[in-house]
């Protein structure tokens, strides 16, 4: 089946600094990639949509100077954090629509500011 | 705008058969799908229903009835693995294809 292949699994960072996160698709092309952000207890939270070779679409309320979004190829995605917080630790995840019009995410990134 | 509402948790005991709910309010979407997550772990899809009525995937079972915004996943004999949230999950019309998840479901199953 398809996969997507998400680095690092987990980061721990200093507040002030930027980390990226790596969403490739193996064996499909995803002109488009979905990025969540996931708080314990709660719910995927839909933060932006990347569209290869333009530029993301931003849900309401999610900052793009904040969470930088590259998709510069059919087979990856980036979401860079920057100047991370704190309050940024969560569980970021990435999705793609297959081939078969289904969805499949990556495994996660656990980033943890400090 | 859309909101999917589901019961924070959910507690059963192993063989038992369990119902989680979704209401949702949507504009429009395709079909209603849903995903199994363990604690750290990606969502992993279990069922869709693109049309009303009852689609069977093993020991799992969605419904959905757009006449009464809702549907449910069925769960059949439980297992301790099933321990884990539930989430339902739509894709608007005209929203490029992102999906929008329910505030999940955690199922709790004891022996």
């Amino acid at each position: 089946g398809a996969v997507v292949s998400q680095h690092p699994s987990w980061v721990i960072c200093k507040s002030g600094t930027s980390v990226k996160i790596e969403c490739r698709s193996l064996d499909f092309q995803a002109t488009t990639m979905f990025w969540y952000r996931q708080f314990p207890k709660q719910s995927l939270m839909l933060m932006a949509t990347s569209n290869e070779g333009s530029k993301a679409t931003y849900e309401q309320g999610v900052e793009k100077d904040k969470f930088l979004i590259n998709h510069a190829s059919l087979t990856l995605s980036t979401l860079t954090v920057t100047s991370a917080h704190p309050e940024d630790s969560s569980f970021y995840i990435c999705s793609a629509r297959d081939r078969d019009g289904g969805y499949t995410f990556g495994s996660g990134t656990r980033l943890t500011v400090v | 705008g859309q909101s999917l509402e589901q019961p924070s948790e959910v507690t059963a005991v192993e063989g038992a058969i369990v119902q989680i709910n979704c209401t949702y309010q949507t504009s429009g979407f395709y079909g209603l799908s849903w995903y199994q997550q363990h604690d750290g772990g990606a969502p992993t899809f279990l069922s869709y229903n693109a049309l009303d009525g009852l689609e069977e995937t093993g020991r799992f079972s969605s419904f959905l009835s757009r006449s009464d915004s809702y549907g449910y996943l069925l769960l059949q004999e439980l297992q301790m693995k099933d321990s884990a949230s539930y989430f339902c999950a739509v894709r608007i019309y005209n929203q490029g294809g992102k999906l929008i998840f329910g505030q999940g479901t955690e199922l709790s199953v004891k022996p």
